[in-house]
């Protein structure tokens, strides 16, 4: 089945330093599209960027992320982080061929920026 | 923005007991979701909805029952309540012109003693 991994746990940065947050994936289809999605502490989680094709570039708020299938991967990126980007983030896959509209999620990664 | 509303935001229970959560969304959207948060598994999805009357099983259903009333009204059903469903409950909804974004509501604790 599909599955989502984000491989690291806690991520600490120093703030205006850049950070990646790793993201890869498994899927036996090619009709997918993939999200970042940003949980700030006590809040719901919320989408931040989605993109479905391949080797395109996608920003919002700072953040980047391009898919790369070649690799399985969307890894999400800021060149200079804030404070206040401090969040949980889930990568997440959806597969319209067969999952029926629903999100395959990674289990997170927990950003902390520091001063 | 689009709107998605929860109650109760907290809840305690006794092991075996009933609990019905709600969730309500005012943005037409045709799927609604159940999802569970734990540290260490991130999002699961219990069940979600196409629409009224419409039910489809998720990942982690065991224990759970759904159940869609109107395109508005999503509830998650816990019949014998038991520790392991401590969680911190989100319902979302999405649909097909938002480009399969989905909105979350603001989450529901429950604790199962």
């Amino acid at each position: 089945g599909d599955s989502v991994t984000q491989t690291e746990g806690l991520v600490t940065v120093t703030e205006g330093l850049p950070v990646m947050l790793n993201c890869t994936y498994q899927t036996a289809y090619s009709d997918v599209a993939f999200f970042w999605y940003v949980q700030y502490l006590n809040e719901a989680p919320k989408l931040l960027l989605r993109s479905s094709t391949d080797n395109k570039r996608t920003e919002h708020q700072g953040f980047h992320a391009t898919l790369h299938k070649s690799s399985s991967s969307f890894h999400l990126q800021k060149s200079s982080v804030q404070l206040s980007d401090s969040a949980l983030y889930y990568c997440a896959l959806m597969n319209y061929g067969s999952s029926g509209n629903k999100l395959i999620f990674g289990i997170g990664t927990l950003l902390s920026v520091k001063p | 923005e689009a709107a998605v509303t929860q109650s109760p935001r907290n809840k305690v229970t006794v092991t075996g007991g009933n609990v019905t959560l709600s969730c309500r969304q005012t943005n037409s959207h045709n799927y609604m979701y159940w999802y569970r948060q734990d540290t260490g598994h991130g999002l699961r999805l219990i069940h979600y909805s196409y629409g009224a009357g419409n039910l489809q099983i998720g990942d982690v259903p065991d224990g759970y029952k759904a159940t869609r009333t109107t395109q508005e009204d999503f509830f998650l059903l816990l019949e014998l309540a038991s520790p392991s469903q401590t969680s911190l409950y989100f319902c979302a909804s999405s649909d097909l012109d938002s480009q399969d974004t989905q909105y979350f509501g603001p989450g529901t604790r429950l604790l199962v003693l």
